[in-house]
């Protein structure tokens, strides 16, 4: 079956440090890889998607960037965080629906 | 861009009554999805519409479309207080690769 892991769970980081957000799917190969930020009591937004090794598309690039280093691993990265960076970080991957990781909920402070 | 709206934005029930949920869209589409997000967790994927089809059911959920006014809604019937969620609808995008979310409705069942 196939399972997608994000982690972690929780972040708090400081303005202008660096971010890593690593997603891994199993079970499936060549998925559709996504990630969308949520802000508090909001809807979701798609940042970065992604169909295939080194295929990023940008929907929002802002102060974020994506990299798909491998087949079944999607990367969600900053140079310099922002206090608006803060949000929750979902991972999906499809291709029938979405399937979402559990989340990270960043706090740039 | 996102594509779905839904409506209304919160919605309070008693356990037991049927709640009902709105979305629209504002270009053609593949397919509609909708989804659940229990608060502070992932969402998890509820039932997926094609544009060719007008309703569909899963156990308690009852999803229609209505491609000529570019609208879909979820209804859940016999609401339970585990119901109490955030709910979603989801449309692709152009390439068919991306997927818009609108804001969601916000349902609070009342035991």
């Amino acid at each position: 079956s196939q399972t997608i892991h994000q982690w972690p769970a929780t972040l708090v980081q400081p303005v202008g440090s660096p971010l890593s957000l690593e997603c891994t799917v199993e079970g499936t190969s060549n998925p559709n890889l996504y990630w969308y930020r949520q802000a508090a009591g909001r809807g979701l937004q798609l940042l970065f998607y992604s169909v295939g090794i080194g295929q990023i598309s940008s929907e929002v690039p802002q102060n974020l960037s994506a990299s798909r280093p491998q087949d079944r691993q999607f990367i969600l990265s900053s140079k310099k965080l922002l206090l608006s960076d803060s949000g929750f970080y979902l991972c999906a991957w499809a291709p029938y629906g979405y399937t979402f990781g559990s989340g990270t909920r960043l706090t740039v402070v | 861009s996102q594509q779905g709206e839904e409506d209304p934005q919160a919605l309070s029930i008693q356990e037991g009554e049927n709640a009902t949920m709105n979305c629209s869209y504002k270009t053609s589409i593949n397919n509609l999805q909708w989804y659940r997000q229990n608060s502070g967790r992932g969402l998890v994927h509820l039932i997926l519409i094609r544009s060719n089809e007008r309703e569909k059911h899963s156990g308690r959920l009852r999803v229609t479309l209505d491609t000529s006014k570019k609208s879909s809604s979820l209804l859940i019937t016999a609401s339970r207080a585990a119901d109490t969620a955030s709910y979603f609808c989801a449309t692709a995008g152009n390439t068919g690769n991306q997927f818009y979310f609108g804001t969601g409705t916000s349902l609070t069942v009342i035991p």
